[in-house]
């Protein structure tokens, strides 16, 4: 059984379109993230979410809008995509917070190429 | 401003020897570190967590330190094997919510 899963493993897709990557996890986990790894490799958190409670963080631009249906699944939606975020998305759970005391599940990551 | 380095993008290290890997941060207060294992095209996976005041933590061949005075930590592998050759990334705890990560260190295990 795959703890967190993430729907596309790929997505190629041109400059100023509108896509989705679904996640969700089986671990009856209170929290949820997404992260992106850009070339170089670093691991950066973009939301957090727990407990209906979305924490953003600030640089992350407004063209990125997290949507949680129920506690099992966050799905990431982006408009208007740009060349700057072709990167390595990943999704996470936690059992709860803080996210530092929790040791995090990641998904196998989606690989955005914009075009 | 705010860092986290951790010590060199690659190690080689020969079968059999320990591995240290080394984890420093600047403008930091970590009550949490956390140490992860990521495999080319995968996801991170979690190995160890220490607390601050915890000065040292062990699972099976991996031992963590964790010194706030000097704002480091040390992963050390024993015994490593050509298995164990994969990037392992350092995270800090910057708040309730936030994780921050360093950008990792790519261990090769020769045989």
């Amino acid at each position: 059984d795959t703890a967190v899963s993430q729907t596309p493993k790929y997505l190629v897709t041109q400059m100023g379109n509108d896509k989705s990557i679904k996640c969700e996890q089986n671990l009856g986990h209170d929290t949820m993230y997404w992260y992106k790894q850009d070339s170089k490799k670093f691991l950066k958190i973009m939301f957090s979410y727990n407990n209906k409670e979305l924490i953003i963080n600030e640089t992350v631009p407004n063209r990125f809008s997290p949507k949680s249906p129920d506690k099992a699944h966050l799905n990431l939606h982006i408009n208007s995509l740009e060349l700057g975020d072709s990167a390595v998305y990943f999704c996470a759970s936690s059992q709860d917070l803080p996210a530092g005391y929790n040791e995090q599940f990641f998904g196998p990551g989606t690989r955005l190429t914009v075009l | 401003s705010q860092k986290i380095e951790q010590n060199s993008e690659a190690l080689n290290i020969q079968e059999g020897k320990t591995a240290t890997l080394t984890c420093n941060y600047t403008n930091y207060s970590p009550a949490y570190l956390q140490w992860y294992r990521q495999d080319p095209g995968r996801g991170p996976v979690f190995l160890l967590l220490i607390r601050e005041n915890e000065k040292e933590k062990r699972k099976e061949r991996l031992k963590v330190t964790f010194d706030t005075t000097l704002k480091q930590s040390l992963f050390h592998i024993t015994a490593s094997q050509p298995a164990d050759s994969a990037t392992y990334l350092c995270a800090l705890d910057i708040n309730n919510n936030d994780m921050r990560f360093g950008a990792g260190t790519r261990l090769t295990v020769k045989p």
